[in-house]
């Protein structure tokens, strides 16, 4: 039982490169979520998904697509990368009925 | 909309107690949640209060009151290990918004 995984772990972008993050989880849990962790700024929701087929918008989706693959996998797509999407990101994900969020070890993400 | 409070940074010395509070503005209010991060790592979750009152975990306590719209983590028997970013969030339920907010954090530092 791995939890929730992502790949990869590091990664460095030219401006205007894409790229997709990739997540996974392996409790059966239908809720996904991603996040960006900025330096003072804490965990900001990019998009959620609460169940296969849906997707919303969070509180910062400028920049950002999302694809919920199937339940155990939501990926996290940059068109054209900024280097104000520098940042690390956290997908989570969750159990009907529960509130705890189980994390994955992050992607840290610079844009040069 | 939601917003959370919570102290940037809080400093205490081994051995001791401290509190991190946070006090929170929600259209709908569930339960507050708390998440310990350390340097370098992932969210991991920490205790949740839908009730008014005390709850506690071996050294760590949660505590909220709804009528104040406020809540704090209690930490007691201070380790250098507790050394970490604390975060308070709030939730909404799975059949409704299915997200959870984030306060930007409180930074512990803790004295030998």
């Amino acid at each position: 039982n791995a939890g929730v995984t992502q790949t990869p772990k590091f990664q460095v972008l030219k401006t205007g490169q894409s790229m997709t993050l990739q997540c996974a989880q392996d409790m059966n849990h239908n809720s996904m979520y991603w996040y960006r962790q900025d330096p003072g700024m804490g965990l900001r929701l990019i998009y959620y998904s609460a169940s296969e087929g849906t997707t919303d918008k969070g509180e910062v989706p400028n920049g950002y697509n999302v694809s919920r693959l199937n339940k155990r996998e939501f990926s996290l797509r940059l068109e054209s990368a900024a280097p104000s999407q520098t940042s690390v990101y956290f997908c989570a994900s969750r159990a009907g009925g529960h509130y705890e969020q189980y994390f994955g070890p992050g992607t840290r993400l610079t844009v040069t | 909309g939601q917003s959370l409070e919570q102290p940037s940074e809080v400093t205490a010395v081994e051995g001791a107690i401290v509190q991190i509070n946070c006090t929170y503005q929600t259209s709908g209010f569930y339960g507050l949640s708390w998440y310990q991060q350390h340097d370098g790592g992932a969210p991991t979750f920490l205790s949740y209060n839908a009730l008014d009152g005390l709850e506690e975990t071996g050294r760590f306590s949660s505590f909220l009151s709804r009528s104040d719209s406020y809540g704090y983590l209690l930490l007691q028997e201070l380790q250098m290990k507790d050394s970490a970013s604390y975060f308070c969030a709030v939730p909404t339920p799975m059949n409704r918004d299915d997200k959870i907010i984030f306060g930007k954090g409180t930074r512990l530092h803790i004295l030998p």
